[in-house]
């Protein structure tokens, strides 16, 4: 089966640092995506890792490591506008570009 | 801001009914899917197309059919709408399979 494993809701404080986790068994693998998205909004892209280790996009980072199914993404200097869910995605075997989404991270940032 | 843009972006239906839910882009990308997001699932295909004509099944597509007779535009039909397709629509691009997916604003179909 395909599963994609990530905490529903997380807290953190406002100027703080926070990891979201990931983790993914899926038949195949192709790249994992980041997803942000505001209640009422479209998804956007954040990141995308295919090789293992970590990709550095000003605050935002995310890691892969294929080997343990595993990745996270790194929200450092946390705004209040960070406050959103955040959506892990997998594209799986084949070339068709298909996203399998976790259930996503809902953040609430606190002043 | 990719240019893909859904019609409608709010409707409500009566049980039994057909809906066509569509999805324009003018960015020329080949790939094009219908997600729907329900609390506790995230979003979930539907359908997606890989060219004009050329489509294929998502994991929850029972209840569902598309069409795609020109690149610009990605169809989705209801054939007979029931209550547990009262969901919010989301319609997503990409010009190749390994790069970032652009969707678009959502349609928030209630079924009553």
């Amino acid at each position: 089966g395909q599963n994609i494993d990530q905490p529903t809701e997380m807290t953190a404080t406002e100027g703080a640092i926070v990891q979201i986790n990931c983790t993914y068994q899926t038949s195949g693998f192709n790249g994992l995506f980041w997803y942000q998205q505001h209640a009422g909004e479209a998804p956007t892209f954040l990141s995308y890792n295919v090789l293992d280790g970590l990709e550095e996009k000003g605050r935002f980072s995310s890691f892969l490591s294929r080997s343990k199914g595993y990745s996270y993404l790194l929200l450092k200097e946390l705004q209040m506008k960070d406050s959103a869910s955040y959506l892990c995605a997998v594209t799986g075997s084949g070339n068709t570009g298909k996203l399998i989404f976790g259930q996503g991270t809902t953040l609430q940032v606190k002043p | 801001d990719a240019g893909i843009t859904q019609s409608p972006r709010h409707k409500v239906t009566e049980t039994g009914t057909p809906v066509t839910l569509r999805c324009h882009q003018t960015e020329n990308h080949r790939y094009m899917y219908w997600y729907r997001q329900d609390p506790g699932h995230g979003l979930r295909l539907i359908h997606y197309s890989y060219g004009v004509k050329d489509t294929d099944k998502g994991e929850v597509s029972d209840g569902y059919s598309v069409s795609r007779s020109k690149t610009e535009d990605f169809l989705l039909t209801l054939e007979s709408a029931t209550s547990s397709q009262t969901s919010v629509y989301f319609c997503a691009i990409s010009e190749q399979t390994n790069t970032e997916a652009f969707f678009g604003q959502g349609t928030r179909l209630t079924v009553v």
